[in-house]
């Protein structure tokens, strides 16, 4: 149980275009999800959280007019970077959180974005 | 206050040995702490928890100790396998759900 599916895994695309991935928590109904960036062999840093039905909460440093954030169900949350340069350019993981008390977050299989 | 700082940035063990990795916090708040497991390409999967109010937790090979005065945790992973070879992560869980990931440790087991 408590599956998140994360997609698309990879996708390479020009500078200036707009990329949109998709998280599903595929098992259980998530109040809340996660947008964390990664960078190769670094850790995960935490970029947005998303509740069903309401505006994100960036966390500090995160353009919120570069990375839009959508919660629109409560198993899906979408991370648009719209007009992608190549210093964009990471492993992009989302994670859900099921509704209740104490319950971990479960993450996705991450995307890696790669702009030229 | 809110960084978790983790220890060593890399780890050799030989098969059957004793992994043995090290978290550190400052801020008294924090009150879940979970570790990752993380191979290449992939993303976090929740290995163990543990909750401030416990002092130790053993889930087959895998045990967290905390030790809340001194405010740190580790994880020991008995009988370390090749297949152990992976990125873990200590988080710490704020106040306001979200997760403070330690600078990771890589794990190598050598058969």
């Amino acid at each position: 149980g408590a599956v998140v599916s994360q997609h698309p895994s990879w996708v390479i695309c020009k500078s200036g275009t707009s990329v949109k991935i998709e998280c599903r928590s595929l098992d259980f109904q998530a109040t809340t999800m996660f947008w964390y960036r990664q960078f190769p062999k670094q850790s995960l840093m935490l970029m947005a959280t998303s509740n069903e039905g309401s505006k994100a909460t960036y966390e500090q440093g995160v353009e919120k007019d570069k990375f839009l954030i959508n919660h629109a169900s409560l198993t899906l949350s979408t991370l648009t970077v719209t007009s992608a340069h190549p210093e964009d350019s990471s492993f992009y993981i989302c994670s859900a959180r099921p509704w209740g008390a104490n319950q971990p977050q479960h993450f996705g299989d991450g995307t890696r974005l790669s702009i030229l | 206050q809110q960084q978790v700082k983790q220890s060593p940035q890399s780890l050799i063990v030989q098969k059957g040995g004793i992994s043995i990795i090290n978290c550190a916090y400052e801020n008294t708040a924090f009150d879940y702490f979970p570790w990752y497991q993380q191979f290449p390409g992939k993303g976090p999967a929740l290995l163990i928890a543990i909750r401030p109010d416990v002092s130790e937790k053993k889930e087959g090979r895998f045990t967290i100790s905390f030790n809340k005065s001194a405010k740190q945790f580790s994880l020991h992973i008995m009988d370390s396998q090749p297949g152990d070879s992976a990125t873990y992560f200590c988080a710490a869980r704020d106040g306001t759900d979200k997760l403070i990931f330690g600078t990771g440790t890589r794990l190598q087991v050598f058969p």
